[in-house]
């Protein structure tokens, strides 16, 4: 069975620094799609970014990127120049097929000001 | 684009009763809309895969007389808790799927609903 893994419960960071959130995965597929989801305390949960398997490129979105390792089924994101406003939850999700999203246990990140 | 709301956003109400929570694609047709159950500090669970004009498919171990999913239109789907007990208390989430913005993996969130049965 497809399973995520967030093996960092809480992490903090100091605003302006540089944070990164690891992920692993399990999956037998070779074409899938990886996202990571952010929940704030409003709950709104909010796409971060996303990566599709095939693509060996790494997915950026401005201060969010990704370090993808298909061969270790590994998924981190590295959020640079961390401000207030990215203290949340972090979901780490793989997408299964037939329309299904697995996610990790999440990542709670706090931004020291 | 890609707006989702849901309503009410939290509810309280008695043990026995129904509550129906509607979850509504703002700006595009959703013709795939799942709802998600999330306990306090903890993850996201799928409890159910709503299709527009068609039965939703639950997941294992939820019961469908308990949680009912109407899927109406490509804006809408309810989801109701009938016959409400402390139990249920939680935190009901819905997203969506919109095939004309994305590719169907990428899924939308509404800002989710907060039951407390008393």
């Amino acid at each position: 069975a497809q399973t995520v893994t967030q093996s960092q419960p809480e992490m903090s960071v100091q605003e302006a620094e540089t944070v990164t959130l690891s992920c692993t995965y399990d999956t037998s597929e070779s074409d899938y799609y990886l996202f990571w989801y952010k929940q704030p305390p409003s709950r709104q949960m909010i796409l971060v970014i996303r990566q599709e398997a095939y693509k060996q490129q790494n997915a950026t979105e401005n201060r969010f990127s990704v370090n993808f390792q298909k061969a270790a089924k590994s998924f981190s994101l590295k959020i640079s120049d961390s401000q207030l406003g990215d203290a949340a939850m972090y979901f780490c999700a793989y997408y299964l097929g037939a329309q299904k999203l697995v996610f990790g246990q999440g990542t709670r990140l706090t931004i020291n000001p | 684009g890609a707006v989702v709301s849901q309503h009410p956003s939290r509810v309280i109400c008695k043990s026995g009763t129904s509550v129906k929570i509607e979850c509504r694609s703002l700006d595009f047709q959703a013709t795939t809309m799942f709802w998600y159950r999330q306990f306090p500090k903890k993850s996201l669970m799928l409890m159910a895969t709503s299709n527009e004009g068609s039965k939703a498919t639950y997941e294992q171990g939820v019961e469908k007389d308990k949680f009912l999913i109407n899927h109406a239109s490509l804006t809408l789907s309810t989801l109701t808790v009938t016959s409400a007990h402390p139990e249920d208390s939680s935190f009901y989430i819905c997203s969506a799927i919109s095939g004309q913005l994305d590719a169907v993996e990428t899924q939308y969130f509404g800002p989710g609903t907060r039951l407390l049965v008393l």
